[in-house]
């Protein structure tokens, strides 16, 4: 098992381009979600899903889109680049369940937006 | 809206000593799970240990081990035999138990070993 991919794994951007953040899992999760990591902010929920077809926002969603037609692709995508979209990009996994406690990570993006 | 705090941005131990880091959190659920993280240089989330509020025993896994207070919301991380390769950021984090598996992280405690 690869675990959870993400793709790439730096990237910088100018103001107002567009991109996707991919991240592909090979566990058959039905759990995946986006998070950012900024200094001093710990990581924060953006996007989630909890099976193919099915997705909803977190705690900062403004200026990303999600999709998930597959279990195992959730694509972030940024519409228009903003300089406060600089930051760390993590996917993680989970099998869905109450008492499913390990969320896999995928190693991370770094965004740089000029 | 649930809250994780961890107070010491930055932490230094000697190497073999024992060190805890503190986190406290705020929710008004009963059922939850609470979580410590650890991120090396190399990015990669790993998690350390888990704790789950129904249950008063407090988690231990090696060298670490948790102090949970459920009613002071408290979940610190003791660190035992402090080893070079602990040195890292390591996150609290939280999520209830009902629901999307959605995790509140804390803003992190960067960990250095002293030789």
């Amino acid at each position: 098992n690869a675990g959870v991919t993400q793709t790439p794994k730096f990237q910088v951007l100018k103001t107002g381009q567009s991109m996707t953040l991919q991240c592909a899992q090979d566990m058959n999760h039905e759990y995946m979600s986006w998070y950012r990591q900024d200094p001093g902010m710990g990581l924060r929920l953006i996007h989630y899903s909890v099976g193919a077809g099915i997705t909803d926002q977190g705690e900062v969603p403004n200026g990303y889109n999600v999709s998930r037609s597959t279990t195992e692709d959730f694509p972030l995508r940024l519409l228009s680049a903003a300089p406060s979209q600089t930051s760390v990009y993590f996917c993680a996994s989970s099998p869905w369940g109450q008492r499913e406690y390990e969320q896999y990570f995928g190693p991370g993006t770094r965004l740089t937006v000029t | 809206a649930q809250t994780v705090t961890q107070s010491q941005p930055e932490m230094s131990v000697q190497e073999a000593e024992t060190v805890t880091l503190s986190c406290t959190y705020d929710t008004s659920e009963s059922d939850y799970y609470l979580f410590w993280y650890k991120q090396p240089p190399s990015r990669q989330m790993i998690l350390v240990i888990r704790q789950e509020a129904y249950k008063q025993q407090n988690a231990t896994e090696n060298r670490f081990s948790v102090n949970f207070q459920k009613a002071a919301k408290s979940f610190s991380l003791k660190i035992s035999d402090s080893q070079l390769g602990d040195a890292a950021m390591y996150f609290c984090a939280y999520r209830i138990i009902q629901g999307a598996q959605k995790l509140v992280f804390g803003q992190g405690t960067r960990l250095t070993i002293n030789p």
